[in-house]
């Protein structure tokens, strides 16, 4: 089993529409978790950063971290088309390199 | 965010060639910095982690005598691919920690190696 699972997609929605990314694990020793947006051809650009549990939110985006159920989620409100993009949830343990799911394709029509 | 600077962004080169990959911190120093490897619509693979003044650790399968990595200072890596073949053709992209109690890390632009 690898330690991050994620949908790959991809998820195509309608302009304005409120978009849900999510990624399971099973390695109880992380402790931060990440989500960025990777662009054709760029490299991931880090759009929301947790620390343990809880909520984060900034601007549009909200990351949610439930550890007991080892599920991390991404909440995109008012989606644009400048979001389509493949979304890649990381997470690790301090002095760790990261640990990737394989990124969601997502897909914003006008 | 912290800015990471990859250079060139793409790079085509001849079979039997090496090729180096430059990976800088711009605005911050990187205690650690960390080489992936991303196939088309796959996650990005870690070949090896590197520590300012230490040998780079490569992770499993990854050929070190192939992939160089250099981590002089505490701004930049280098990473190099010695006689390219084909399957080198990849998307190589670097990130960069600040400290080791830092947890987030940014990526560079990514570089695009084309072996013909």
């Amino acid at each position: 089993q690898k330690e991050v699972e994620q949908d790959p997609g991809p998820l195509s929605v309608p302009e304005g529409a409120i978009v849900s990314l999510n990624c399971t694990y099973s390695n109880s020793a992380f402790q931060y978790f990440m989500w960025y947006r990777q662009y054709s051809r760029k490299g991931p650009e880090l759009l929301m950063y947790t620390y343990s549990s809880g909520n984060k939110e900034d601007g549009r985006f909200t990351a949610q971290v439930d550890k007991s159920s080892k599920y991390i989620s991404l909440f995109i409100r008012d989606s644009q088309p400048s979001d389509s993009a493949t979304y890649l949830c990381a997470m690790g343990h301090s002095g760790y390199a990261l640990n990737f799911g394989k990124g969601t394709s997502l897909l914003v029509t006008p | 965010g912290a800015v990471v600077s990859q250079h060139p962004s793409w790079v085509i080169c001849k079979s039997g060639t090496s090729v180096k990959i430059e990976c800088r911190s711009l605005d911050f120093q990187a205690t650690t910095m960390f080489w992936y490897r991303q196939f088309p619509k796959q996650s990005l693979m870690l070949m090896a982690t590197s520590n300012e003044g230490s040998k780079a650790t490569y992770e499993q399968g990854v050929e070190k005598d192939k992939f160089l990595i250099n981590h002089a200072s505490l701004t930049l890596s280098t990473l190099t691919v010695t006689s390219a073949h084909p399957e080198d053709s990849s998307f190589y992209i670097c990130s960069a920690r600040e400290s080791p109690n830092r947890n987030q890390a940014f990526f560079g632009q990514g570089t695009r190696l084309t072996v013909v």
